[in-house]
């Protein structure tokens, strides 16, 4: 069974510009997170999607934003890129984000903003 | 937010030695995790303990819960230097859909010297 897939591995933007990130869950899986990393803060949960539906999110702004497709892959987008967005954004994936399940994570994207 | 923090933040051992990591975290949960990272890469699932256990055990990994103190260690036994990573521990709860969320620590930083 594939894993979880991130694409692209790596990114290089300007601020004010937007950007994509793709993830493709595990097959099977209709749960996906979104999580952004960083060095002085850790893993930070930006939203939750399942079944297309987004169930939950972070305290992020407004720029970041996410959808699913109705084969579980999901994007994000974030909007008007500032250089605090620099970051290692993380995708997982699990059946159903039901009680006791495990993430299964991608590689990541990282993204630079200059 | 984060909801646990851990305990190193950084941590060097000899090989052959044990390496202990300990996260807290500040609300009721329904289980608790513990991930592995290696460098700029996606995260590794370890092990699972749910709120109503107290000790498991996995190979060389031996995780303890105290729900009274809200805390959780986690031991490396016989370390190697492949077991050089970064350790988050993250807390699963329930929302009131029913499904969970799972948020992670900041991470210990392990650093096994062969």
């Amino acid at each position: 069974k594939a894993g979880v897939t991130q694409t692209p591995r790596y990114l290089i933007k300007t601020r004010g510009q937007q950007v994509t990130l793709s993830c493709s869950p595990i097959s099977g899986h209709r749960s996906v997170s979104w999580y952004q990393q960083t060095p002085g803060q850790g893993l930070q949960f930006l939203f939750e999607y399942f079944s297309e539906t987004q169930r939950n999110k972070g305290n992020f702004p407004g720029r970041f934003s996410g959808r699913q497709f109705s084969n579980s892959r999901s994007e994000m987008n974030v909007s008007t890129l500032e250089l605090g967005d620099s970051a290692l954004y993380l995708c997982a994936s699990s059946l159903a984000a039901a009680t006791n399940e495990k993430l299964f994570f991608g590689s990541g994207t990282q993204l630079s903003v200059l | 937010s984060q909801q646990g923090e851990e305990d190193p933040q950084a941590l060097s051992i000899q090989e052959g030695e044990n390496a202990t990591m300990n996260c807290s975290y500040k609300t009721s949960i329904n289980n608790l995790q513990w991930y592995r990272q290696n460098s700029g890469r996606g995260l590794v699932h370890l092990i699972l303990i749910r709120s109503n256990e107290r000790e498991k055990h996995s190979g060389r990994l031996r995780v303890t819960l105290d729900t009274s103190k809200k805390s959780s260690s986690l031991l490396i036994t016989a370390s190697r230097a492949a077991d050089t990573a970064s350790y988050f521990c993250a807390t699963g709860t329930v929302r009131s859909g029913g499904y969970q969320k799972v948020t992670f620590g900041t991470g210990t930083k392990l650093q096994v010297i062969p």
